[in-house]
């Protein structure tokens, strides 16, 4: 089945830094990415659409200068969080949508756990 | 405003004992998928479903799709400490669009 891999699983940075978030599909072409946010005990928000040579869709109320998604290939897009401050510390959760008829599936990765301190 | 309604939001029971999720919404959705989800890990998914009053059972899971398409029911049969986890419905307006999640139940099975 489609697999999708995020790298790290969990960074912690000191804020003001900057932090990269990958998520990779492995073994599809993946044109279509979508990037959320959980926080504890609480649903999944989305908070863009990235989508493969052209530039992310970012959903209301979130800064596209601050949370930068590049997916510069068919398998691989980066979340870079800018500038961290505590306030972005949060579980990140990507997902690749089923390159085949069901487009309408999505599959997920694992998440990555950010803290800033 | 969460376009999907999931209740309840949070349900405790006993092992053994059966329980159903409910996914409301006032939208039309072209698909509706759900999912579960464990601490620390991504959702996984479970069904999709695409037709309207479709039924489709996963071992002891009955999931169902309203005739309308705006809502959906998970039913689980004794249910087992296993099943415990975050359960996501969410919906996708066409097969090209994003897909919105509902606001989750989180179900405990007690041994």
């Amino acid at each position: 089945g489609a697999v999708v891999s995020q790298h790290p699983s969990r960074v912690i940075c000191k804020s003001g830094t900057s932090v990269k978030i990958e998520c990779r599909s492995l073994d599809f072409q993946a044109t279509t990415m979508f990037w959320y946010r959980q926080f504890p005990k609480q649903s999944l928000m989305l908070m863009a659409t990235s989508n493969e040579g052209s530039k992310a869709t970012y959903e209301q109320g979130v800064e596209k200068d601050k949370f930068l998604i590049n997916h510069a290939s068919l398998t691989l897009s980066t979340l870079t969080v800018t500038s961290a401050h505590p306030e972005d510390s949060s579980f990140y959760i990507c997902s690749a949508r089923d390159p085949g008829p069901k487009s309408y599936e999505q599959y997920f990765g694992p998440g990555t756990r950010l803290t800033v301190t | 405003t969460q376009l999907l309604e999931q209740s309840p939001q949070f349900l405790s029971i006993q092992e053994g004992e059966n329980l159903t999720v409910y996914c409301n919404s006032s939208s039309v959705f072209s698909s509706l998928q759900w999912y579960r989800q464990e601490p620390g890990e991504g959702p996984v998914l479970l069904v999709t479903v695409v037709t309207g009053g479709e039924v489709k059972k996963l071992k002891r899971l009955t999931f169902q799709f309203g005739d309308a398409r705006k809502d959906s029911s998970l039913h689980i049969t004794a249910a087992q400490p296993g099943d415990t986890g975050l359960y996501l419905c969410a919906g996708g307006r066409s097969s090209a669009s994003k897909i919105i999640f509902g606001s989750g139940t989180r179900l405990s099975i007690r041994p």
